[in-house]
């Protein structure tokens, strides 16, 4: 399985975008990136997933470049409530064995008023 | 849509005690995961049902875990027996077909072997 660094935390404003990056460098051919936030005392939830280039959706973008070494999470105009941590995933998901995704240690993204 | 459900919500054992968590999958969903957080550690994966067969159990930390899904509903994972270093949240989550898009993830059972 692909291994992920991100930053162990980020700092923000309200009404400010966010760009969370996360490193996959052995990421493989039939991996996917997905991205999931979890709030205390809570379980993860899915946010995004992709496989390249850019998904956006109505709470996200996540940004691949061509090599998929990389990729990023944008929150557009974040709130209080987005005050949470967020896991980059990395793994075949859509393939034959659909395994299971490994949760890194995440980056805890804290909102100031 | 009912999500997933997980019993109870909060244990506090003893040491040596059994105990048995509880996850209710979404209607519907085949893959069942178990995942749990100790104290300030990662979610690390238990194990992975495909209805009611163990697809991957690679993450079972030893043998006082067990996981059972008869009849591809429910599971429940017991601890017996319990250990100090059980204790954290175990999360349960369901997907229709693999993880394929996403899987959906209970609030989570908070365990404390005290």
């Amino acid at each position: 399985l692909a291994k992920t660094t991100q930053p162990i935390s980020m700092d923000s404003y309200e009404g400010q975008e966010v760009n969370i990056t996360c490193s996959h460098n052995n990421i493989a051919t039939n991996d996917y990136i997905t991205w999931y936030q979890q709030f205390p005392s809570q379980g993860p939830r899915f946010i995004i997933q992709g496989y390249k280039t850019k998904v956006t959706n109505e709470v996200a973008s996540l940004f691949i470049p061509a090599d998929r070494k990389s990729s990023t999470l944008s929150l557009p105009r974040v709130s209080l409530s987005d005050t949470a941590v967020y896991y980059c995933l990395v793994g075949d998901t859509r393939g034959t064995g659909r395994r299971a995704l490994t949760f890194g240690s995440g980056t805890r993204l804290q909102v100031q008023p | 849509e009912a999500g997933v459900t997980q019993f109870p919500s909060h244990s506090v054992i003893e040491k040596g005690q059994t105990v048995t968590l509880r996850c209710d999958p979404i209607s519907g969903h085949d893959n069942l995961y178990w995942y749990r957080r100790v104290m300030g550690k990662e979610i690390k994966f238990l194990l992975h049902f495909v209805k009611e067969s163990k697809q991957d159990e690679s993450g079972m930390p030893n043998n006082r875990f067990l996981a059972e899904r008869t009849g591809g509903t429910y599971s429940t994972l017991k601890v017996q027996p319990a250990e100090l270093e059980d204790s954290g949240v175990y999360f349960c989550a369901s997907s229709q077909e693999g993880w394929g898009t996403e899987a959906f993830f209970g609030q989570g059972t908070r365990l404390t072997v005290v």
